[in-house]
């Protein structure tokens, strides 16, 4: 059953502290999404990429994030130093190129920053 | 740019009840949209999606919703409500080639006994 896995599942960290999230997109798809969720803000697009190559980046905070697709079957989202403003549930999700395909989420990656 | 409202942040039915989330949407070109669900501690998944086919789109669960370009919404609709329909409901868009997808911010469905 092909799915997106992230990890970790869980993460709590110190502020200050550098935080990696991975995303394995489901085989065969191009297009990979990263989506933070917070009750406050609800669900924003940080960044996306098609065929490695990223293509919006402009919902992501640029002085701390960086998102990259080292290959295809990988893609990291980096906090450096992490906030506790940063505390959110991020979700990578990942689809077919053409517009209005269906995207398929992970299970998400808990972050707390203390 | 393409956007989404979800009017009602909360919307609480009984069980057996018609169950309508609404949805309005924003785009310069003829848009796609969908309807994601999420249960506790998950991630979204997908209930169903319009492409420009039939307006009306049934989907998983007993749900449907209807594109109505006039008014620009995409509602969505469950003629009778169970109790497993408890989770948050989001509404997104997506436009063009480049395949960008949008959430509104989400209505959380409740079901009473």
């Amino acid at each position: 059953d092909a799915r997106v896995t992230q990890t970790p599942r869980h993460k709590v960290t110190e502020m200050g502290q550098e935080v990696t999230m991975r995303c394995q997109p489901i085989l065969g798809h191009n297009t990979v999404f990263w989506y933070r969720q917070t009750m406050m803000q609800g669900l924003e697009l940080l960044a996306y990429f098609r065929n490695r190559a990223p293509l919006d980046d402009s919902g992501m905070p640029k002085d701390r994030f960086s998102a990259e697709m080292p290959d295809a079957t990988l893609a990291t989202l980096k906090i450096q130093p992490s906030e506790p403003r940063d505390s959110a549930v991020y979700f990578c999700a990942s689809g077919p190129s053409r517009s209005g395909n269906t995207i398929y989420f992970g299970e998400g990656s808990w972050l707390t920053v203390v | 740019a393409q956007s989404v409202t979800q009017l009602g942040s909360h919307v609480s039915v009984s069980e057996g009840a018609l169950v309508l989330l609404r949805c309005n949407y924003s785009s310069s070109v003829p848009p796609y949209l969908f309807w994601y669900v999420q249960y506790p501690n998950q991630g979204l998944q997908l209930l169903l999606k319009y492409t420009s086919a039939a307006t009306l789109v049934k989907g998983i669960n007993g749900f449907e919703a209807e594109f109505k370009k006039s008014e620009t919404s995409f509602h969505l609709t469950k003629p009778s409500a169970h109790m497993s329909d408890a989770a948050e409901y989001f509404c997104a868009v997506s436009e063009g080639s480049a395949s960008k997808i949008i959430f509104g911010s989400g209505t959380r469905l409740s079901i009473r006994p």
